[in-house]
């Protein structure tokens, strides 16, 4: 079954540092795409980052890269010099085909808190 | 603009009231998906239409009903059959065969 873990439920850092978020996920698919969102405070879904399976190169989005590691079955996003504004929940999430219809499954989450 | 509307944002219920969220998108998107947020947790799926006229149930739709009667819009009913309704409702949607998922704003449903 496929599978989203994020470890950190909590995460404070200093404004200006850059700060990685966890996350793990478990699939059979040869094929599939791994998404980062950000929720503020609002509950708004912002979409941050992709990955697709096949892609070779690391996605860059500005100030968000995300380090995918396959082999591992890590997809971790690295936010360089945080600013407090990026203080929110963050989901990693996995796109599955789950009996042939495209899904969107979410880990837990993990809440940054970007400290002045 | 394109996008997806939630409404109503709050929505206050009395416990054993059916209740019928609004969800609609002019991103002329096939799919269409309700989900379910509790305080501090993940996304967890309830239902979605891949096609109008179509569903299927996600991993939590005991409780709740939805229909799909025209492309643009995805209403999900909370029936009083649902033991915990109170949390956070998200609607996104998606074109067939692509990663662009949009997300709506949500309705926060509190039921009393």
């Amino acid at each position: 079954a496929q599978k989203i873990t994020q470890t950190q439920p909590g995460m404070f850092v200093q404004e200006k540092e850059a700060v990685t978020l966890d996350c793990t996920y478990d699939t059979s698919d040869q094929s599939y795409g791994l998404f980062w969102y950000k929720q503020p405070s609002s509950g708004e879904m912002i979409f941050l980052i992709y990955q697709g399976s096949y892609d070779e190169q690391n996605a860059t989005e500005g100030r968000y890269s995300l380090n995918f590691q396959k082999a591992r079955k890590s997809a971790n996003l690295v936010i360089s010099a945080s600013q407090l504004g990026d203080s929110a929940m963050y989901f990693c999430a996995m796109r599955a085909i789950i009996q042939g219809a495209q899904k969107l499954v979410f880990g837990q989450g993990t809440r940054l808190t970007i400290n002045p | 603009d394109g996008g997806i509307t939630q409404s109503p944002k709050y929505l206050f219920r009395k416990e054993g009231q059916n209740v019928t969220l609004s969800c609609e998108q002019n991103l002329n998107h096939d799919a269409m998906y309700w989900y379910r947020q509790d305080p501090g947790q993940g996304l967890r799926l309830i239902y979605y239409s891949q096609i109008v006229n179509d569903f299927q149930k996600g991993d939590i739709a005991e409780g709740y009903s939805v229909s799909r009667e025209k492309k643009e819009s995805f209403p999900l009913t909370v029936t009083s059959a649902q033991k915990n309704p109170t949390a956070f409702y998200l609607c996104a949607s998606s074109p067939t065969g692509t990663y662009g998922y949009t997300f709506g704003s949500g309705t926060r449903l509190t039921v009393v």
